[in-house]
């Protein structure tokens, strides 16, 4: 029982780049989450989903799209990177109110 | 506008006394408040919660305090470990309005606890 896994844990990316961060659960959890943590700061949400097929908008969804085809895997994507994407990003799972963090994604934007 | 407050960036304490860590919040839809902590590089683990209809939750070392009244919880150490120094998050989620379970963060308290 893996957890939430997250891939890749560190990135660079250019300006106007884009790239797909992966999460993904072993636990049947139907809720995902995708949060950001600026220095200093709380985790801010960026998008979620309910279930497969069902994704909503968080706090920060600017610059950002999800998808959910199913249960397991909720991957964030970033189109068009911006320095203000630099950040550390966590995907989250859960059951009820208790959710289960992967290690992170760093990504630097330059 | 913060919804969930933790004044207070860092704290420093001894091995063996008591931690206790503040968390304020202003939506009175919360009804269920939790603690994570965090390493370096790592992502946040869960510690412990506690439901509105309570007013304090143990486990272990860790006790939660709720004050409804006041809008305010509490995270107590006892006694507190250099292990325990990390990141501390306190986190809130209400249950009305279909919420699904999202979660509102607080900016966190730095603990160190010196041997």
């Amino acid at each position: 029982n893996a957890g939430v896994t997250q891939t890749p844990k560190f990135r660079i990316l250019k300006i106007g780049q884009s790239m797909t961060l992966q999460c993904a659960q072993d636990m049947n959890h139907n809720y995902m989450y995708w949060y950001r943590q600026d220095p200093g700061m709380g985790l801010k949400l960026i998008y979620y989903s309910v279930g497969a097929g069902i994704t909503d908008k968080g706090e920060v969804p600017n610059g950002y799209n999800v998808s959910r085809s199913t249960t397991e895997d909720f991957p964030l994507r970033l189109e068009l990177a911006a320095p203000s994407q630099t950040s550390v990003y966590f995907c989250a799972s859960s059951l009820t109110e208790t959710q289960y963090f992967g290690p992170g994604t760093r990504l630097l934007v330059l | 506008d913060q919804q969930v407050k933790q004044n207070s960036p860092s704290l420093s304490v001894q091995e063996g006394r008591i931690s206790i860590l503040n968390c304020d919040y202003t939506n009175s839809m919360f009804d269920y408040f939790l603690w994570y902590k965090k390493y370096p590089a790592e992502g946040p683990t869960f510690l412990i919660s506690i439901s509105s209809i309570k007013d304090k939750n143990e486990d272990g070392r860790f006790t939660v305090f709720l004050n409804k009244s006041a809008k305010h919880l509490s995270l107590h150490i006892v006694p507190s470990q250099p292990g325990d120094s990390a990141v501390y998050f306190c986190a809130a989620s209400s249950s009305s309005g279909g919420s699904n379970y999202k979660l509102t963060f607080g900016k966190g308290t730095l603990l160190t606890v010196n041997p």
